[in-house]
């Protein structure tokens, strides 16, 4: 079967704080990886996508991917309480449009 | 502007009763979704459909009937409700291979 595994949390950071997500998954077929926020009671919003193995920063996000160990993590640095929310990773194999999501990590920033 | 939309947001009803959820997107995109998330934030894909077309039926009791009229639209209906079926159901579209989906609201159903 093919997964996408997250430590559900709570992950508790103070404000201003390096917040570190992570996640596995077993399909060595997936090509891309995507990164969605949500917040409580809404919809799930993408964050950051990254395909090649290494880092890719946007603004205070940045994204690492580590195909040889099937592992992705989200940093988000200068944590904000506003950034507190459920963190969904999500990956995609190039052979069909679907992706396959973790149980999502919950972070709480606290002020 | 609602680029997805999904109604009801809401529906609480008794175990065995018929209900459905209505999904349209406004985007252009070819590809509609429909997942469920449970109590523990599992989003897993239920259905996908490209061009009116099921392309993706994962395991799925067959009392949830999807229903695409045109590429715009992807209806949800499930018969005889059981207590497991409660749960948040969101409709998604994507442009065409990419994984950027666009969710809608989300309808929680409550089944009694």
């Amino acid at each position: 079967q093919k997964e996408v595994e997250q430590n559900s949390g709570p992950l508790s950071v103070p404000e201003g704080a390096i917040a570190s997500l992570n996640c596995t998954y077993s399909d060595r077929g997936s090509q891309s990886f995507f990164w969605y926020r949500q917040y409580s009671g809404k919809s799930p919003e993408l964050i950051m996508f990254i395909y090649s193995n290494g880092d890719k920063e946007d603004g205070r996000f940045t994204a690492q991917l580590n195909k040889a160990s099937q592992y992705v993590s989200l940093l988000i640095r200068d944590s904000q309480p506003s950034d507190s929310a459920t963190y969904l990773c999500a990956a995609r194999t190039n052979a069909g449009n679907m992706l396959t999501f973790g149980g999502g990590t919950r972070l709480m920033v606290k002020p | 502007d609602t680029a997805v939309s999904q109604t009801p947001k809401y529906l609480v009803t008794q175990m065995g009763n018929d209900k459905s959820i209505k999904c349209e997107q406004n985007l252009g995109h070819d590809t509609m979704y429909w997942y469920k998330q449970d109590s523990k934030k599992f989003l897993k894909i239920m259905f996908s459909y490209n061009n009116k077309e099921l392309i993706i039926n994962e395991t799925v009791p067959n009392r949830f009937s999807p229903k695409s009229p045109d590429k715009a639209h992807l209806n949800l209906h499930i018969n005889s409700l059981e207590l497991g079926d409660s749960a948040v159901y969101f409709c998604a579209s994507n442009p065409a291979n990419t994984g950027e989906l666009f969710f809608g609201e989300g309808s929680r159903l409550t089944v009694l």
